[in-house]
């Protein structure tokens, strides 16, 4: 099994519905991120956590929300999901303490929002 | 602000060819600089991790190296293979929970 695991892979919605992507990890880190991906912007990150009461909005936050449901577990959500949210979403984790910081990818969603 | 350019967007080489990636970067107040490689329809692995204090790191065939002072670090890859072929990024850390990536280089690697 993956170390980081995302659900689900790919995701097709319509505009206004609301979307969960969840991201469960055995790493046992302590910290966990959810980024973004668009062809030629890179990667930007959304919301970190540093633990369960620890959330912090990353650069790009608006029109997402997130939940630190245990240490293991780290879900994005989209209340009411439009066009320009369509991209590839990353949920990575890294080890408090660890002075490298090295993030741990899970394997990715797409999201498409028609 | 920092900002992570990685040039040629995209490189096709044969082969068995020695090649060099670019990663340049605007702040030279970075911990780390990392290179990952993404294949396409997964996540991205961590290939190499070159702290501050260091010059360079060696996995196999892959050497990174880094200079601070001139904001660059260079992913070389020897012999290459087609296996190589996938979309690869660097990321610096600035600290506490900032990575900022580039936008990657796109290898691909003829038989």
């Amino acid at each position: 099994d993956a170390d980081v695991t995302q659900t689900p892979r790919n995701r097709i919605t319509k505009t206004g519905k609301r979307i969960m992507l969840e991201c469960s990890q055995t790493k046992g880190h302590d910290r966990m991120y959810w980024y973004r991906q668009d062809p030629g912007l890179g990667l930007r990150l959304i919301y970190y956590s540093f633990d369960v009461k620890d959330i912090n909005k990353g650069e790009i936050s608006d029109g997402y929300s997130v939940s630190r449901q245990a240490q293991a577990k780290f879900s994005l959500s989209l209340e009411s999901a439009i066009p320009n949210q369509t991209a590839l979403y990353f949920c990575a984790t890294s080890e408090r303490g660890s002075g490298a910081n090295v993030l741990t990818f899970g394997a990715g969603s797409r999201l498409t929002v028609l | 602000k920092q900002e992570v350019t990685q040039i040629p967007a995209a490189l096709s080489v044969p082969e068995g060819e020695n090649l060099v990636l670019n990663c340049s970067f605007t702040d030279s107040a970075i911990y780390n600089l990392q290179w990952f490689r993404q294949d396409p329809g997964k996540g991205l692995t961590s290939l190499l991790l070159i702290q501050s204090s260091q010059r360079e790191q060696t996995s196999g065939r892959l050497n990174a190296s880094l200079d601070k002072s001139s904001g660059r670090s260079t992913l070389y890859i020897a012999a290459s293979q087609p296996g190589d072929s996938a979309t690869y990024l660097c990321a610096v850390f600035a600290g506490t929970y900032k990575y900022i990536f580039g936008t990657g280089t796109r290898l691909k690697v003829l038989a």
